[in-house]
């Protein structure tokens, strides 16, 4: 069975950036689309992009593509998403998620990491 | 991007209860239509895809529905377990979007 392992905590000051991984361990990581989706505290899920580790090109969301950046390793299987020009309103906490079919770049969610928390703050 | 919008934002039952939870989405997106619970600092758990195919390990107490744009989430015979906020997510265009949760708390 597949799990999502996140990075820990981080704590950054506004304007620097942050890079959050998720690795992932027993079964294919890099055939299925790995999402980065964001939780801001008592706040909604809102999508931030995505990444299919074999074919490699990554969609974001519009309003954070000009800051974000979301790659994948597969010789590690490992994925990562990096916001940069922190702000305030970027604290969240940070999840990526495993899609459910192969080679489906839109697709719902089947696993999810246990959440990374972003805190910026001067 | 495509609205999904939940009603109720909240609700309260009691063990035991049936409770329904309804999904609208500003578009027609078929049947791509995803349903996740979210415990309090907890990751989401993927629930249902497709409208209304349960993820392998889901309890049968959990059934979807839906086509279009009119959605549902039921949930019988509630359980202490099953008080959580509700997310639904439509996986149509992108970007994928989510409904803004349904809190469903012991009465």
């Amino acid at each position: 069975q597949v799990q999502l392992v996140q990075s820990g905590a981080e704590v950054k000051k506004p304007g620097s950036s942050v890079k959050v991984s998720c690795k992932a361990s027993g079964g294919t990581f890099n055939n299925y689309a790995i999402n980065w989706v964001r939780q801001a505290p008592g706040q909604g899920l809102e999508w931030m992009g995505g990444i299919i580790p074999i074919l490699g090109a990554a969609k974001y969301a519009q309003k954070l593509q000009a800051r974000v950046t979301i790659t994948a390793d597969a010789s590690t299987n490992t994925a990562y998403m990096e916001l940069r020009s922190l702000r305030s309103e970027d604290t969240a906490v940070y999840y990526c998620a495993r899609a459910h079919q192969l080679l489906t770049e839109l697709d719902s969610l089947k696993m999810w990491g246990q959440g990374t928390m972003v805190t910026v703050s001067s | 991007d495509i609205q999904m919008t939940q009603s109720p934002s909240s609700l309260s039952a009691s063990v035991g209860d049936r409770v329904t939870i309804t999904c609208r989405a500003s578009q027609d997106i078929s049947n791509y239509l995803a349903w996740f619970q979210q415990k309090p600092g907890k990751a989401p758990k993927s629930l249902i895809y497709a409208a209304s195919r349960l993820h392998s390990g889901v309890p049968s107490k959990f059934s979807g529905s839906g086509s279009g744009t009119d959605f549902t989430l039921t949930i019988t015979s509630l359980q202490p377990e099953d008080f959580a906020t509700y997310y639904c997510q439509q996986y149509h265009s992108s970007p994928p979007t989510f409904g803004q949760g349904t809190k469903v708390e012991i009465k």
